[in-house]
């Protein structure tokens, strides 16, 4: 009975592919995101959805496609990969989208690009 | 843009003893909040001080925020070997309806 969990767990791909991720949400929550984490440990937002409209989208490269088909799921996919893409990417969720609501994580996807 | 930085880096501390771990930030905050993240885990949400709070409690947790400074402390006493971690802040902007996590204090506690 995972609240957030998102899959695969590993993803080990060549450059130049398309990938995706898919993350579900079981808390009944309305708000879902995605992050980038990198090497450093340092952890941005890429995008938002609440109630599946698109809400945040940061600078991030249009090889970037997320898609919410109900406000449970939310989906990464990801095309022409690149070196630079390889990170932990993770899925978060909230119960709303007003103001700095606490977010529950997933546990991640390893995405190395080779 | 990044708000909050965290202060120390890293921190290696005997377990059983105390650890600090310091927030500061740049703009004006609606709330800001603490997560935990395991190795090869997500992040997991210890606690949220709200603008207008200065001290809050959780178990062996206690946070501070002190507006004037735009700054908060995360104190966890008598640390146990399963509080190894990185420990972040985020800060919800009041302008905003993201957080932005902080770079993390990893925190070691040794036995």
């Amino acid at each position: 009975d995972t609240a957030v969990s998102q899959t695969p767990k590993y993803l080990v791909t060549q450059m130049g592919n398309d990938k995706s991720i898919k993350c579900e949400q079981n808390l009944g929550h309305d708000t879902m995101y995605w992050y980038k984490q990198d090497s450093k440990k340092f952890l941005k937002i890429m995008f938002s959805y609440n109630n599946k409209e698109l809400i945040i989208n940061e600078t991030v490269p249009n090889r970037f496609s997320p898609k919410s088909p109900d406000k449970a799921h939310l989906n990464l996919h990801i095309n022409s990969l690149e070196l630079g893409d390889s990170a932990v990417y993770f899925c978060a969720s909230s119960q709303d989208s007003r103001r700095g609501k606490a977010q529950h994580f997933g546990d991640g996807t390893r995405l190395s690009i080779l | 843009s990044q708000q909050g930085e965290e202060d120390p880096q890293a921190l290696s501390i005997q377990e059983g003893e105390n650890a600090t771990m310091n927030c500061s930030y740049k703009t004006s905050i609606n709330n800001l909040q603490w997560y935990r993240q395991n190795s090869g885990r997500g992040l997991v949400h210890l606690i949220l001080i709200r603008s207008n709070e200065r001290e809050k409690h959780s178990g062996r947790l206690r946070v501070t925020l002190d507006t004037s400074k735009k700054s908060s402390s995360l104190l966890i006493t008598a640390s146990r070997a399963a509080d190894t971690a990185s420990y972040f802040c985020a800060t919800a902007v009041n302008r905003d309806d993201k957080i932005i996590f902080g770079k993390g204090t990893r925190l070691h506690i040794l036995p």
